[in-house]
C-alpha cells in the first residue's frame, strides 16, 4: 500500500497565489522528502524535512511536518507559471534504504 | 557531471519481444534504483542496488523483468517477453548511498511502448 499520499491529486491557480499540498503517510519515519516532476522529465529533489523537524524554508518552499498526525505540507508561495509542474512526497519504508512515493499532486499555476 | 544517463529515450516494440533500458548513475554514486511509472499505479520501486549488489527486487513484477549491474557505472533493465501492459516510463535514479537520508538524482526515463 502506498506510504505517502498527496491531496489534493490536482490543483489550479494562478500566478502570485499560494500553493499547498499535502502529504499523509502510514508508519513512523525519520524523515520526508519532496520531490517535482515536469511534464515528459524525471524527478528532481526539492527538499528533506527530518522527523525531529517541524519546518524547513528553501526561498519560496516551505514546508511543515507534523509526526503525531503523520502528515507534512509543502507549500510555495508567489507561485510562477513555471513551477507547474507534479510533486510528490517520499518516505521510507520501514527497512530503510528506498523510498516510497505517493501519487503526487498535479500543480497548474495559470499566468 | 552529465547527471543520470538513460537509453534508448523511447522505445516502441511489439509483444514478445525483448526490450533492453539501459542507465549510468551519476560517478561516485553507490546506490542505483529503477522505477516505473504508469497513471494508473503511479512510480513503483522495482529493484535497486548498492555497490551493484542486488538490494531489494520485491518490486519485480514477475519473472520477464530482469536487472543487472556488472560494474558501478552500468546498469540494465530488461523485458523479456514483453506485453502490452508493461508500457511505462521507466526512470533510473541514482544515490550516493541505499539510504532515506540522500538525495535521488533521476534520469530522463525511457518511454516504453509495447503494442
Amino acid at each position: 500500500s502506498q506510504q505517502g499520499e498527496e491531496d489534493p491529486q490536482a490543483l489550479s491557480i494562478q500566478e502570485g497565489e499560494n500553493a499547498t499540498m499535502n502529504c499523509s503517510y502510514k508508519t513512523s519515519i525519520n524523515n520526508l522528502q519532496w520531490y517535482r516532476q515536469n511534464s515528459g522529465r524525471g524527478l528532481v529533489h526539492l527538499i528533506l524535512i527530518r522527523s525531529n523537524e517541524r519546518e524547513k524554508h528553501s526561498g519560496r518552499l516551505r514546508v511543515t511536518l507534523d509526526t503525531s498526525k503523520k502528515s507534512s505540507s509543502l507549500l510555495i508561495t508567489a507561485s510562477r507559471a513555471a513551477d507547474t509542474a507534479s510533486y510528490f512526497c517520499a518516505t521510507e519504508n520501514n527497512q530503510g534504504g528506498k523510498l516510497i512515493f505517493g501519487q503526487g499532486t498535479e500543480l497548474s499555476v495559470k499566468p | 557531471d552529465a547527471g543520470v544517463i538513460q537509453s534508448p529515450r523511447h522505445e516502441v516494440t511489439e509483444m514478445g519481444q525483448e526490450v533492453t533500458l539501459r542507465c549510468k548513475p551519476i560517478s561516485g554514486h553507490n546506490s542505483l534504483f529503477w522505477y516505473r511509472q504508469t497513471m494508473m499505479r503511479g512510480l513503483e520501486l522495482l529493484i535497486y542496488f548498492n555497490n551493484n549488489v542486488p538490494i531489494d527486487d520485491s518490486g519485480m513484477p514477475e519473472d520477464r523483468f530482469s536487472a543487472k549491474m556488472p560494474n558501478a557505472s552500468f546498469s540494465t533493465l530488461k523485458i523479456q517477453p514483453s506485453e502490452p501492459r508493461d508500457s511505462a516510463v521507466y526512470f533510473c535514479a541514482s544515490s550516493l548511498r541505499a539510504s532515506s537520508t540522500d538525495t535521488q538524482y533521476f534520469g530522463p526515463g525511457t518511454r516504453l511502448t509495447v503494442l
